[in-house]
């Protein structure tokens, strides 16, 4: 059980372009979903908590207005990258909880190039 | 905040050797996980660790809860090819300590297994 999928597994985009990234979990229910983005040999890097029914909440220096994150379900979390420039190349993970002490399944993380 | 010290940073071992990997800190946790992550791919859940002094196997691995709750290891018997990869700890305090996930990452030990 607790699987987290995410789709697609790679990218590439043209520099001013927008790409939407899914994070699904597919047993469970999650009211809150996560999004990393982990650099090279790097750990992750929490970029916002996705909630369902109601905004996203933002870590600091993260543009709320370039990743776009909407949680229309309780089983699916989106990720938009907006105007992508070659410097939002990186690889996006998503991860979910099935309760509130259970620990994070991540999804299988998206690689986008952006050229 | 809180930070976690995982090491070792790297490992170069050879096959069939056993791995030994650690992660403290100077605040308590309540929860130790600990995860592998594979080139290309999202974190897969190894062990959860709940209770001080808690030791638990998953196969030819093995965690440890310490006493202090501030700290825990992995160790890894008899390793093989597939072992390689990356290795993060993650405590959680309570949701909303940490990270927004509850989380604190280590900067996990990247494992490689000379021939």
């Amino acid at each position: 059980g607790a699987v987290v999928s995410q789709h697609p597994s790679w990218v590439i985009c043209k520099s001013g372009t927008s790409v939407k990234i899914e994070c699904r979990s597919l047993d469970f229910q999650a009211t809150t979903m996560f999004w990393y983005r982990q650099f090279p040999k790097q750990s992750l890097m929490l970029m916002a908590t996705s909630n369902e029914g109601s905004k996203a909440t933002y870590e600091q220096g993260v543009e709320k207005d370039k990743f776009l994150i909407n949680h229309a379900s309780l089983t699916l979390s989106t990720l938009t990258v907006t105007s992508a420039h070659p410097e939002d190349s990186s690889f996006y993970i998503c991860s979910a909880m099935q309760g509130r002490n259970s620990p994070l399944h991540f999804g299988n993380g998206t690689r986008l190039t952006v050229t | 905040g809180q930070q976690l010290n995982q090491s070792p940073q790297s490992m170069f071992i050879q096959e069939g050797e056993d791995v030994s990997m650690n992660c403290t800190s100077s605040s308590i946790f309540n929860t130790w996980l600990w995860y592998k992550q594979d080139p290309g791919e999202g974190p897969v859940l190894l062990i959860a660790l709940y209770k001080a002094g808690e030791l638990t196997s998953n196969g030819r691995l093995t965690a440890q809860f310490g006493i202090t709750r501030k700290d825990s290891f992995l160790n890894i018997s008899a390793s093989i090819p597939s072992d390689v990869g990356i290795y993060f700890c993650a405590g959680r305090q309570s949701i909303g300590v940490g990270g927004a996930d509850g989380l604190t990452f280590g900067k996990g030990t990247h494992l490689i297994i000379q021939p």
